[in-house]
């Protein structure tokens, strides 16, 4: 079965550091988002993508945050200078349409800032 | 008000129970309408959609009751297997995008 894959599993990085998650979306899928779930909380939308770009973001996906598809099959999500409140699991999904699709979701990347 | 709303449990039930979570949401253009289970510490897996209807999955009932903007899920027979997180997901996007508006989940523990 088709599955989205995310690496790494988990990183520990520093404050201040940038750091580079990464998907890679189930292959026939045009739609790609990021979601993060803090320990305890909710799962949250960050940012959807389409056609080589962003179609929405939440007011969590400030400028420290950024997206990407560089090669057509990786879909990266980039903070530039991480924060001790950036820590929280990152879901990558995709999905094949755009409106009531299924999303499918990575198995998370748990970043913990130090 | 939150946009989506459900009572966080937990639900303590035996094996064999039938139990029924709800859930309200605020945005009342919401067109599409989704259950979820996330394991511990696991991605998000879309259960079933729910649909005016109403619709069933074998042991799963699903009803969306679009004037009360309130969705529920009922789970009959329950199994120690169906112990998870259950998150009310309401498709909040517009303009031909999703945008999934996660609950903060109901969580189920069934036990033998």
């Amino acid at each position: 079965e088709p599955e989205v894959t995310q690496t790494p599993s988990h990183q520990v990085t520093q404050m201040g550091q940038e750091v580079i998650l990464r998907c890679v979306p189930i292959s026939n899928h045009l739609y790609f988002y990021w979601y993060r779930q803090i320990l305890g909380q909710k799962v949250e939308f960050l940012v959807s993508f389409y056609n080589n770009e962003i179609s929405e973001k939440s007011e969590i996906f400030d400028d420290q945050f950024s997206v990407e598809r560089p090669d057509g099959s990786n879909f990266t999500l980039k903070i530039r200078s991480t924060k001790l409140e950036d820590s929280a699991m990152y879901f990558c999904a995709s999905s094949q349409s755009g409106e009531a699709g299924e999303l499918f979701f990575g198995e998370g990347s748990r970043l913990t800032v130090l | 008000r939150k946009e989506v709303e459900q009572d966080p449990g937990p639900f303590n039930v035996p094996e064999g129970a039938t139990v029924a979570f709800n859930c309200t949401y605020s945005n009342s253009a919401s067109q599409s309408f989704f259950w979820y289970r996330q394991d511990c510490r696991k991605e998000p897996k879309l259960l079933m959609s729910v649909y005016s209807s109403g619709n069933e999955d074998g042991r799963f009932t699903a009803q969306l009751n679009r004037a009360s903007q309130y969705i529920s899920l009922l789970i009959r027979d329950s199994k120690l297997s169906d112990s998870a997180t259950y998150l009310c997901v309401v498709n909040a996007g517009s303009g031909g995008y999703n945008k999934l508006i996660f609950g903060a989940g109901t969580r189920l523990a069934v036990h033998p």
